[in-house]
């Protein structure tokens, strides 16, 4: 089945540093990858949807200049969050949808970000 | 806007019974989609089942199925001979038929399987 890998599945970071997450699909052509943050105990919030090729789509508040997307290829979408900060200590997850499926979204395993 | 509401936050279900997690949702739409999605302790999202809003049938996947209102815009999940396997958070979702953009998720529920 359609598998995407998400790396690093941890991450500590200093305050004010930048620190990349990458989302890759390992057996399928993603032409749309997807962010979301999910704070402990809560749901998946939708950070950004990106497209291969093109800009990322932000959902509204969240920080564009801060949280960068780079959908370089099919296969690969990177999330860098830009001088970091503790509240931006997250559980991050991508999710890619594979071109021409209507419905799987499959979702990457997550990464745990903390920001020291 | 679409949302999406899981009114029971946490549940438990003795190893090998049935229970069912709740799911309402509100759209003033006619066609779409519903899932139910697993996250066990290891944080990866599994899809457990989809629904489409077109199909009156109520989906099955093994000892996973749904009961799915249209009119009452209910979403129901229910476990069969629940296992142990089973203990993770549970999240209802909807998505647009013609947006593949976005999910709106619920809260989810907490399910506890006891042995």
């Amino acid at each position: 089945g359609a598998v995407v890998s998400q790396h690093p599945s941890r991450v500590i970071c200093k305050s004010g540093t930048s620190v990349k997450i990458e989302c890759r699909s390992l057996d399928f052509q993603a032409t749309t990858m997807f962010w979301y943050r999910q704070f402990p105990k809560q749901s998946l919030m939708l950070m950004a949807t990106s497209n291969e090729g093109s800009k990322a789509t932000y959902e509204q508040g969240v920080e564009k200049d801060k949280f960068l997307i780079n959908h370089a290829s099919l296969t690969l979408s990177t999330l860098t969050v830009t001088s970091a900060h503790p509240e931006d200590s997250s559980f991050y997850i991508c999710s890619a949808r594979m071109r021409g499926d209507n419905y799987g979204y499959t979702f990457g395993s997550g990464t745990r970000l903390t920001v020291v | 806007a679409q949302t999406v509401t899981q009114s029971q936050p946490e549940m438990s279900v003795q190893e090998a019974e049935t229970v069912t997690l709740s799911c309402t949702y509100d759209t003033s739409e006619s066609d779409y989609y519903l899932f139910w999605y697993k996250q066990p302790p290891s944080r990866q999202m599994i899809l457990v089942i989809r629904q489409e809003a077109y199909k009156q049938q109520n989906a099955t996947e093994n000892r996973f199925s749904v009961n799915f209102q249209k009119a009452a815009k209910s979403f129901s999940l229910k476990i069969s001979d629940s296992q142990l396997g089973d203990a993770a958070m549970y999240f209802c979702a909807y998505r647009r038929l013609y947006n593949f953009n976005k999910f709106y998720f619920g809260s989810g529920t907490k399910l506890n399987v006891k042995p």
